[in-house]
């Protein structure tokens, strides 16, 4: 158990809808990170909050938004969804705000796109 | 832009044979990272290595860091089918880099056959 917790664990939903993930990171972790993982494929990086400040943009949608709120949780908003949006969505914490810092992972939350 | 390559993509073997998987890029790192990721699970970081040519061994599994700290290899000895899962190489830039985050490999998807 990395500490790093994901809600929902599956979420399906249809095409052109929005959908709301929610992670909180471990205990003292200031950073959030958001990721992307497609069947069989490797992470990618959507974007970084800091301490509720955006650190870092990865390769984030514009109908995709996150924000990290004051007790360091953190969303990630996806909208107008298509059926290519379906993925494994992970979120990671680490200490600080520096991107080579370990990171410890959740355990994912599986969106299906119909 | 910095990339980070792991070959091979996918790799298939029996109970008991050796395996070494790479990744390699034309950027120079300030350290490495391995993690390894089971089905329906976040990445897992196995190690961190940090000085060229630098070896660590975490029971049957050897990490090397390369001279130059561009390339990483990992190599299973003897493996076991509780070492199938994705193996991703990450690694982190310089630290006067602007944006100081990892740099993901695409993974190496390893299946061991009892």
């Amino acid at each position: 158990d990395s500490g790093v917790t994901q809600t929902p664990k599956h979420l399906i939903t249809a095409t052109g809808q929005r959908v709301t993930l929610r992670c909180s990171p471990r205990s003292g972790d200031l950073s959030v990170y958001w990721y992307q993982q497609s069947l069989d494929q490797g992470l990618q990086f959507l974007i970084q909050y800091y301490n509720g400040e955006e650190r870092a943009k990865g390769n984030i949608l514009e109908r995709f938004s996150a924000q990290q709120f004051p007790d360091l949780h953190s969303e990630l908003n996806l909208s107008s969804l298509e059926l290519g949006d379906s993925a494994l969505y992970f979120c990671a914490s680490s200490v600080g705000g520096r991107g080579g810092e370990t990171q410890y992972f959740g355990p994912g939350t599986r969106l299906l796109v119909l | 832009t910095q990339l980070l390559e792991q070959s091979p993509q996918f790799l298939s073997i029996q109970e008991g044979e050796n395996l070494t998987v790479y990744c390699n890029s034309s950027s120079v790192f300030s350290s490495l990272q391995w993690y390894r990721q089971e089905p329906g699970e976040g990445p897992v970081l196995l190690v961190t290595v940090v000085t060229g040519g630098e070896v660590k061994k975490l029971k049957r599994l050897t990490f090397q860091f390369g001279d130059a700290r561009k390339d990483s290899s990992l190599h299973i000895t003897a493996a076991q089918p509780g070492d199938t899962g994705l193996y991703l190489c990450a690694g982190v830039g310089q630290p006067t880099d602007s944006n100081y985050q990892l740099i993901w490999g695409a993974g190496t998807k390893l299946i061991i056959k009892p």
